[in-house]
Protein backbone atom coordinates (compact mmCIF):
# COMPACT_ATOMS: atom_id res chain seq x y z
CA UNK A 1 0.00 0.00 0.00
CA UNK A 2 2.11 3.21 -0.97
CA UNK A 3 -0.58 6.09 -0.40
CA UNK A 4 0.93 8.95 -1.44
CA UNK A 5 4.59 8.43 -1.93
CA UNK A 6 7.06 12.38 -2.40
CA UNK A 7 10.63 12.61 -4.05
CA UNK A 8 13.48 14.01 -3.29
CA UNK A 9 13.37 12.92 0.47
CA UNK A 10 15.95 15.70 0.95
CA UNK A 11 17.35 18.19 -1.49
CA UNK A 12 20.06 21.55 -1.10
CA UNK A 13 19.24 24.16 -3.76
CA UNK A 14 21.21 27.00 -4.59
CA UNK A 15 19.82 30.52 -4.89
CA UNK A 16 18.25 31.33 -7.87
CA UNK A 17 17.77 27.57 -9.09
CA UNK A 18 14.30 25.51 -9.72
CA UNK A 19 13.37 21.96 -9.25
CA UNK A 20 10.14 20.23 -8.77
CA UNK A 21 9.07 18.11 -5.69
CA UNK A 22 7.20 15.16 -7.23
CA UNK A 23 4.17 13.66 -5.45
CA UNK A 24 1.80 10.87 -6.45
CA UNK A 25 -1.12 9.13 -4.94
CA UNK A 26 -2.65 5.42 -5.64
CA UNK A 27 -5.45 5.86 -4.14
CA UNK A 28 -7.73 7.45 -6.98
CA UNK A 29 -8.35 10.16 -4.81
CA UNK A 30 -9.68 13.61 -6.93
CA UNK A 31 -8.30 16.24 -4.15
CA UNK A 32 -4.72 16.82 -3.71
CA UNK A 33 -2.68 19.07 -1.63
CA UNK A 34 0.76 21.19 -0.99
CA UNK A 35 1.97 22.26 2.77
CA UNK A 36 4.96 23.38 3.49
CA UNK A 37 5.90 23.07 7.24
CA UNK A 38 7.94 25.70 9.35
CA UNK A 39 9.22 25.21 12.39
CA UNK A 40 6.33 26.16 15.47
CA UNK A 41 4.40 27.31 12.67
CA UNK A 42 2.23 24.09 11.84
CA UNK A 43 1.45 23.41 8.37
CA UNK A 44 0.14 25.73 5.58
CA UNK A 45 -1.25 25.66 2.57
CA UNK A 46 0.52 26.47 -0.91
CA UNK A 47 -1.63 24.97 -3.57
CA UNK A 48 -4.46 22.87 -3.62
CA UNK A 49 -6.44 20.91 -6.83
CA UNK A 50 -10.06 19.27 -6.54
CA UNK A 51 -9.24 17.29 -9.56
CA UNK A 52 -7.53 16.91 -12.80
CA UNK A 53 -6.75 19.91 -14.75
CA UNK A 54 -8.03 22.03 -11.45
CA UNK A 55 -5.58 23.89 -9.37
CA UNK A 56 -6.17 26.62 -6.96
CA UNK A 57 -3.49 29.01 -4.50
CA UNK A 58 -3.45 28.36 -1.37
CA UNK A 59 -2.46 30.43 1.87
CA UNK A 60 1.19 31.07 0.92
CA UNK A 61 1.65 30.28 -2.97
CA UNK A 62 3.91 33.17 -4.20
CA UNK A 63 7.18 31.81 -5.93
CA UNK A 64 5.49 27.97 -6.74
CA UNK A 65 3.56 26.75 -9.11
CA UNK A 66 1.68 23.24 -9.74
CA UNK A 67 -0.34 20.81 -12.56
CA UNK A 68 -2.85 18.42 -12.08
CA UNK A 69 -2.78 16.60 -15.84
CA UNK A 70 -3.66 13.20 -13.98
CA UNK A 71 -5.48 12.05 -11.09
CA UNK A 72 -2.60 10.89 -9.77
CA UNK A 73 0.25 13.19 -9.99
CA UNK A 74 0.73 16.70 -8.55
CA UNK A 75 3.95 18.07 -8.70
CA UNK A 76 5.50 21.57 -7.27
CA UNK A 77 7.75 23.86 -9.04
CA UNK A 78 10.10 26.27 -7.53
CA UNK A 79 11.46 28.77 -9.87
CA UNK A 80 14.41 31.05 -8.63
CA UNK A 81 14.45 29.81 -5.16
CA UNK A 82 14.93 31.46 -2.18
CA UNK A 83 16.10 30.72 1.38
CA UNK A 84 12.46 31.94 2.64
CA UNK A 85 11.97 28.48 0.36
CA UNK A 86 13.87 26.45 2.99
CA UNK A 87 10.90 24.08 4.65
CA UNK A 88 9.56 21.07 4.63
CA UNK A 89 7.05 20.61 2.14
CA UNK A 90 4.43 18.10 1.98
CA UNK A 91 1.46 16.32 -0.23
CA UNK A 92 -1.61 15.14 0.65
CA UNK A 93 -5.13 13.66 -0.75
CA UNK A 94 -8.26 12.86 -0.09
CA UNK A 95 -11.71 11.69 -1.12
CA UNK A 96 -13.85 14.82 -1.78
CA UNK A 97 -15.18 15.71 1.93
CA UNK A 98 -18.34 14.67 2.89
CA UNK A 99 -20.18 14.32 6.38
CA UNK A 100 -17.73 12.06 7.59
CA UNK A 101 -14.93 15.35 7.54
CA UNK A 102 -11.94 15.56 5.77
CA UNK A 103 -9.62 12.29 5.80
CA UNK A 104 -6.02 13.67 4.57
CA UNK A 105 -3.05 11.18 3.68
CA UNK A 106 0.05 12.75 3.96
CA UNK A 107 3.61 11.80 2.29
CA UNK A 108 7.08 11.72 4.32
CA UNK A 109 7.85 14.93 2.85
CA UNK A 110 10.83 16.39 1.32
CA UNK A 111 12.94 18.64 3.17
CA UNK A 112 14.44 21.20 1.18
CA UNK A 113 17.42 23.63 2.03
CA UNK A 114 18.11 26.47 -0.52
CA UNK A 115 21.44 27.92 0.51
CA UNK B 1 -8.79 34.62 8.02
CA UNK B 2 -9.69 31.41 9.97
CA UNK B 3 -6.94 30.16 13.11
CA UNK B 4 -6.81 28.07 15.02
CA UNK B 5 -4.42 28.26 17.98
CA UNK B 6 -3.12 25.62 19.68
CA UNK B 7 -1.95 24.62 23.57
CA UNK B 8 0.81 24.40 25.12
CA UNK B 9 3.40 24.55 22.26
CA UNK B 10 5.47 21.71 24.50
CA UNK B 11 4.92 19.52 26.89
CA UNK B 12 7.17 16.89 28.82
CA UNK B 13 5.93 14.91 31.63
CA UNK B 14 6.31 11.62 33.20
CA UNK B 15 5.20 8.42 32.02
CA UNK B 16 1.59 7.78 33.72
CA UNK B 17 0.72 11.40 33.94
CA UNK B 18 -2.59 12.38 31.91
CA UNK B 19 -2.58 15.72 29.87
CA UNK B 20 -4.88 18.17 27.79
CA UNK B 21 -4.32 19.84 24.64
CA UNK B 22 -6.04 22.58 23.21
CA UNK B 23 -6.97 23.91 20.05
CA UNK B 24 -9.23 27.52 20.13
CA UNK B 25 -10.64 29.61 17.21
CA UNK B 26 -13.31 32.62 17.18
CA UNK B 27 -14.35 30.66 13.78
CA UNK B 28 -16.96 27.86 13.09
CA UNK B 29 -15.15 24.81 11.51
CA UNK B 30 -17.14 22.06 9.49
CA UNK B 31 -14.63 19.25 11.32
CA UNK B 32 -12.02 19.14 13.07
CA UNK B 33 -9.37 16.17 12.44
CA UNK B 34 -6.29 15.80 15.19
CA UNK B 35 -3.09 14.69 13.67
CA UNK B 36 0.28 12.54 15.41
CA UNK B 37 3.32 13.18 13.75
CA UNK B 38 6.70 11.24 14.23
CA UNK B 39 10.08 13.14 13.47
CA UNK B 40 10.98 12.74 9.89
CA UNK B 41 7.07 11.45 8.59
CA UNK B 42 4.14 12.59 7.65
CA UNK B 43 1.07 13.71 9.96
CA UNK B 44 -0.89 10.85 10.54
CA UNK B 45 -5.02 10.95 11.14
CA UNK B 46 -5.80 9.90 14.69
CA UNK B 47 -9.46 11.06 14.36
CA UNK B 48 -12.06 13.49 12.82
CA UNK B 49 -14.74 15.09 14.82
CA UNK B 50 -17.85 16.59 13.26
CA UNK B 51 -20.62 17.84 15.16
CA UNK B 52 -20.69 20.06 18.20
CA UNK B 53 -20.33 18.51 21.66
CA UNK B 54 -18.72 15.38 20.18
CA UNK B 55 -16.87 13.10 21.70
CA UNK B 56 -14.63 10.39 20.53
CA UNK B 57 -12.61 7.72 22.46
CA UNK B 58 -9.61 5.80 21.22
CA UNK B 59 -7.96 3.82 23.77
CA UNK B 60 -6.28 6.50 26.07
CA UNK B 61 -6.93 9.05 23.88
CA UNK B 62 -10.55 11.04 24.26
CA UNK B 63 -11.25 14.03 21.68
CA UNK B 64 -13.66 16.96 22.48
CA UNK B 65 -15.30 19.14 19.78
CA UNK B 66 -16.79 22.13 21.33
CA UNK B 67 -20.55 22.65 21.15
CA UNK B 68 -20.24 25.64 18.90
CA UNK B 69 -18.16 23.94 16.90
CA UNK B 70 -15.19 26.41 17.99
CA UNK B 71 -12.67 24.15 19.75
CA UNK B 72 -11.16 20.85 20.69
CA UNK B 73 -9.61 19.25 23.20
CA UNK B 74 -6.87 15.90 23.16
CA UNK B 75 -7.04 14.40 26.84
CA UNK B 76 -4.42 11.34 27.19
CA UNK B 77 -4.95 9.13 30.01
CA UNK B 78 -2.01 8.17 31.93
CA UNK B 79 0.55 8.69 28.93
CA UNK B 80 3.28 6.09 27.81
CA UNK B 81 6.58 6.91 26.24
CA UNK B 82 4.99 5.74 22.87
CA UNK B 83 2.78 9.04 22.82
CA UNK B 84 5.54 11.00 22.27
CA UNK B 85 5.53 13.38 18.71
CA UNK B 86 4.01 16.21 17.61
CA UNK B 87 0.08 16.62 17.67
CA UNK B 88 -1.41 18.51 15.22
CA UNK B 89 -5.11 19.97 14.98
CA UNK B 90 -6.47 21.06 12.14
CA UNK B 91 -10.38 22.20 10.82
CA UNK B 92 -11.93 21.81 7.69
CA UNK B 93 -12.26 25.60 6.25
CA UNK B 94 -15.03 27.61 5.24
CA UNK B 95 -17.91 24.94 4.14
CA UNK B 96 -14.73 22.55 2.94
CA UNK B 97 -15.96 21.11 0.05
CA UNK B 98 -12.53 21.90 -1.16
CA UNK B 99 -11.31 20.04 1.42
CA UNK B 100 -8.27 22.37 2.72
CA UNK B 101 -7.36 22.21 6.41
CA UNK B 102 -6.29 25.09 8.47
CA UNK B 103 -3.55 24.11 11.30
CA UNK B 104 -2.57 25.05 14.60
CA UNK B 105 1.07 25.37 15.43
CA UNK B 106 1.56 22.06 17.20
CA UNK B 107 2.32 20.40 20.65
CA UNK B 108 5.31 18.80 21.09
CA UNK B 109 5.12 15.81 23.38
CA UNK B 110 7.43 14.30 25.33
CA UNK B 111 6.45 11.41 27.93
CA UNK B 112 10.15 9.88 30.08
CA UNK B 113 9.87 6.75 31.73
Amino acid sequence: NAGVTQTPKFRILKIGQSMTLQCTQDMNHNYMYWYRQDPGMGLKLIYYSVGAGITDKGEVPNGYNVSRSTTEDFPLRLELAAPSQTSVYFCASNRRPGQGGIEAFFGQGTRLTVV
Amino acid sequence: TQLLEQSPQFLSIQEGENLTVYCNSSSVFSSLQWYRQEPGEGPVLLVTVVTGGEVKKLKRLTFQFGDARKDSSLHITAAQPGDTGLYLCAGGEGSSNTGKLIFGQGTTLQVKP
